[in-house]
């Protein structure tokens, strides 16, 4: 985990409520990214940003959005368009794309 | 379709035992590929990385292997410990582009 602090550790949400994760890093690391994980599969992208004030879309944004409005910080916002948001949210920081640390990660339930 | 499978999904062994876990790819064109060990409700943690010029790498107990020309990795655990009971994921990068692509991962148990 390192210097890649995600908060909190778990989060419930009710139908139709956004919520914000929050991931902070002091790795000095220019890019950052955002995951799902679910059971049975693999790591997906949501989100990544290699230099404050730009991110892209990854492979699973819809119904997501981030900001990058400080180098050492990441949110995640999931929102009610987001229909099925119940997993494992894991956020990591790198200074290449293939070299990746991620965070403790944030457990996200539905209720 | 750039993929990677990892077999078995689960497996269960006895403390002391050892374990080989295989990972096959299609990603291509290949830059490196690493295996993480993944505690439960926690995040990922790198153990190996390899090239495509090594065929292993050893960190500890662990041992990882790539065939780069049959697009295969194995990571080989030595004398397990109720330690290693954890998610091992295979992630293969590409040469191109800004992504990863990660295998479901295996979950090992040991047991005593």
């Amino acid at each position: 985990d390192g210097g890649i602090t995600q908060s909190p550790k778990y989060l419930f949400r009710k139908e139709g409520q956004n919520v914000t994760l929050s991931c902070e890093q002091n790795l000095n690391h220019d890019a950052m990214y955002w995951y799902r994980q679910d059971p049975g599969q693999g790591l997906r992208l949501i989100y990544y940003s290699q230099i404050v004030n730009d991110f892209q879309k990854g492979d699973i944004a819809e119904g997501y959005s981030v900001s990058r409005e400080k180098k050492e910080s990441f949110p995640l916002t999931v929102t009610s368009a987001q229909k099925n948001p119940t997993a494992f949210y894991l956020c990591a920081t790198g200074e290449r794309t293939d070299e990746q640390f991620f965070g403790p990660g944030t457990r996200l339930t539905v209720l | 379709k750039n993929q990677v499978e990892q077999s078995p999904q689960s497996l269960i062994i006895l403390e002391g035992k050892n374990c080989t876990l295989q990972c096959n790819y299609t990603v291509s064109p290949f830059s490196n590929l690493r295996w993480y060990k993944q505690d439960t409700g926690r995040g990922p943690v790198s153990l190996t990385i390899m090239t495509f010029s090594e065929n292993t790498k050893s960190n500890g107990r662990y041992t990882a292997t790539l065939d780069a020309d049959t697009k295969q990795s194995s990571l080989h655990i030595t004398a397990s410990q109720l330690s290693d009971s954890a998610s091992y994921i295979c992630v293969v990068s590409a040469r191109y582009g800004n992504k990863l692509v990660f295998g479901a991962g295996t979950i090992l148990r040991v047991k005593s």
